[in-house]
């Protein structure tokens, strides 16, 4: 059963362009969620997080949206850069904290273009 | 500050031996997370430390698995008679106090290969 989804498991941009990635969930007692980046040979690396009281949480080039009726969580990158290229996880720990196992979606393996 | 560091970050191992992997938390933090990675996968959460005990071993996939963390700081996660299905990325991740927000720092992984 995967509680965390993510579904495409690859996108290409070009650079200065919007990247967007998305995450669905089924489990409806999360109610905080992480992005990791990861690097080919290291470890994931924390980006940004939302708690289910926001809908929407900036930090510089990076913007999380929550959609708590859909399930559904996305990440925006603007402008994308090519340093950005990496492979991004959505996470989430156990309903009703912030801590804690974390379940993750598969990733989605990005790629930005110069 | 180091973060956290994995030996070894290879492993190669024929079936049915027995391995070790250790993990070095960052300095300080109380929480220990084992997870595994498999290809094409998100990693997959294998127990967790608070201290000293296991506060959630509910991931560990059969009683071939064990981890400890006897002094709170350095952990093993200890594999007997591996198979083939053992292989993966094992990544360990470290976090401060609980409710800080959720973030854990991950080390780079070691990555296992059962022959």
């Amino acid at each position: 059963d995967q509680q965390v989804k993510q579904n495409s498991p690859s996108l290409s941009v070009q650079e200065g362009r919007i990247s967007i990635l998305n995450c669905d969930y089924t489990n409806s007692m999360f109610d905080y969620f992480l992005w990791y980046k990861k690097y080919p040979a290291e470890g994931p690396t924390f980006l940004i997080s939302i708690s289910s009281i926001k809908d929407k949480n900036e930090d510089g080039r990076f913007t999380v949206f929550l959609n708590k009726s859909a399930k559904h969580l996305s990440l925006h990158i603007v402008p994308s850069q090519p340093g950005d290229s990496a492979v991004y996880f959505c996470a989430a720990p156990p309903g009703g904290t912030s801590y804690g196992k974390l379940t993750f979606g598969q990733g989605t393996i990005l790629t930005v273009h110069p | 500050g180091a973060g956290v560091s994995q030996t070894p970050s290879n492993k190669v191992t024929e079936k049915g031996k027995y391995v070790e992997l250790r993990c070095d938390p960052i300095s300080g933090h109380t929480a220990l997370y084992w997870y595994r990675q498999s290809l094409g996968q998100g990693p997959e959460f294998l127990i967790y430390f608070q201290g000293t005990g296991a506060a959630d071993d509910s991931g560990l996939p059969n009683d071939r698995f064990f981890a400890v963390r006897p002094e709170g700081s350095v952990s093993t996660l200890k594999i007997q008679r591996t198979e083939r299905g053992d292989s993966a990325v094992y990544l360990c991740a470290s976090s401060s106090i609980p409710g800080q927000g959720g973030e854990q720092f991950f080390g780079p992984g070691t990555r296992l290969t059962v022959l």
